[in-house]
């Protein structure tokens, strides 16, 4: 069964980079028919779909943070990343990694999240 | 974007009820509409895709429905497994959007 697991600094100074790696096992990710992407959910709010990033390393970005981040994936390592660059207390919250569906946009996997404070 | 409202935000229940979930777009995203249920500390899971395909595993008891702008996430008798909260997510239109989320407590 495919899991997803994500690493990487749980504090990030202001104005600094977040940097978060997806470790991908029980599948492939360089898989024809999914996306790989980053879904967070600041400290009581809703859901906000990040970016995806395709096994070629074509990317989608939400407009609203396509200025900051930069995702890609490593497929001799079986991972996928997000860095968002600038980051601001409004960039704390919890960061899933996700798998979607290739041409859709439903994720049909999910990691269990991270919380990634940023504050100095 | 198309902005995704669901309600109510939190619909307590008893065990054994039934229980039904709304979801609003602002605009239609057709049959492009997945629900998810979230419990803190876990991985989201996919529950229905399609606003009526249930994804694998998935109890017969969760069933969706609507188009256009109106979408419903009904569960049929509750168990205690499922107290948690609830996210629909549009997929028709880039970015893709997700609504507030509703939470489902015990009565």
């Amino acid at each position: 069964q495919l899991q997803l697991q994500d690493s990487g600094p749980r504090l990030v100074r202001p104005s600094e980079t977040l940097s978060l790696t997806c470790s991908v096992s029980g599948g492939s990710v360089s898989s024809r028919t999914h996306y790989w992407g980053w879904v967070r959910q600041p400290p009581g709010k809703g859901l906000e779909w990040i970016g995806s990033v395709y096994y070629s390393g074509s990317t989608n970005y939400n407009p609203s943070l396509k200025r900051r981040v930069t995702m890609s994936v490593d497929t001799s390592k079986s991972h996928f990343s997000l860095m968002l660059g600038s980051v601001t207390a409004e960039d704390t919250a919890v960061y899933f990694c996700a798998r979607l569906r290739y041409i859709t946009g439903y994720f049909d996997q999910w990691g269990q999240g991270t919380l990634v404070t940023v504050s100095s | 974007e198309v902005v995704m409202t669901q309600s109510p935000a939190t619909l307590s229940v008893s065990p054994g009820e039934r229980a039904t979930l709304s979801c609003r777009a602002s605009q239609s995203v057709s049959s492009n509409l997945a629900w998810y249920q979230y419990r803190p500390g876990q991985a989201p899971r996919l529950l229905i895709s399609d606003t009526s395909a249930r994804a694998t595993g998935v109890p017969a008891r969760f069933s969706g429905s609507g188009s256009g702008t109106e979408f419903t996430l009904t569960i049929s008798s509750l168990q205690s497994e499922d107290f948690a909260v609830y996210y629909c997510q549009q997929y028709n239109n880039w970015p893709v959007t997700f609504g507030g989320g509703t939470k489902v407590e015990i009565k």
